[in-house]
């Protein structure tokens, strides 16, 4: 199975912030990459897909880029709805797989 | 709207069997690949399969593969999940989820919790 390195575990960050998220894919995955954002009752919805793939309602501040191996998600300046969980998950070989979460926290 | 809605979930004993449902809504469910994922308590995140539209295909993680059974019947818009044999480890939230064409998972279920103890 591929493995998703996701940093930070967590990060405390204002409002108004601009923050990156990282996922390193223990082989290359060919840009098959998506990333997701749980809120805090469970709820989860998709935000960029195929690495840079903007989901259809979500706010032009969250933006992914990456290749390779390496794969980032950004939030260019913070807002309230924005502290969540967040996970990338590749595709490029089954069994899917997941990182293990940030958590974005209020500072 | 689409909506996802899970059911079936509880307090399960090791080594015995559960269904779960999920329910679609608000699009055409004979359409889409379907998947189920699930949520550990410490938030590991297991793609757990995956089915195709008309139910001639599945594929599965290979852990999981030989306990757990995806089914789907389109006349009733739901989703399946047999897990047989549950372990401890098998102690999760549950999401039906519905795979969009880049595939990625584009909606959902609000998820069913899943505990497996004596």
């Amino acid at each position: 199975d591929i493995q998703m390195t996701q940093t930070p575990s967590s990060m405390p960050a204002s409002l108004g912030e601009r923050v990156t998220i990282s996922c390193r894919a223990s082989q290359g995955i060919s840009n098959y990459l998506n990333w997701y954002q749980q809120k805090p009752d469970g709820t989860i919805k998709p935000l960029i897909y195929y690495t840079s793939n903007l989901q259809s309602g979500v706010p032009s501040r969250f933006s992914g880029s990456g290749s390779g191996t390496d794969y980032s998600l950004t939030i260019s300046s913070l807002e309230p709805e924005d502290f969540a969980m967040y996970y990338c998950q590749q595709y490029d070989s089954s069994p899917d797989t997941f990182g293990a979460g940030t958590k974005l926290e209020l500072k | 709207e689409v909506q996802l809605v899970e059911s079936g979930g509880g307090l399960v004993q090791p080594g015995a069997s559960l269904k779960l449902s999920c329910v679609a809504s608000g699009f055409t469910f004979s359409d889409y690949w379907m998947s189920w994922v699930r949520q550990t308590p410490g938030k590991t995140m297991e793609w757990i399969g995956d089915i195709k539209y008309d139910g001639s295909y599945t594929n599965y993680a290979p852990s999981l593969k030989n306990r757990f059974t995806i089914s789907r019947d389109n006349a009733k818009s739901t989703l399946y999940l047999q897990m047989s044999n549950v372990r401890s480890e098998d102690t999760a939230t549950y999401y039906c989820t519905r795979v969009a064409g880049s595939p990625y998972f584009d909606y959902w279920g609000q998820g069913v919790m899943v505990t497996v103890s004596s």
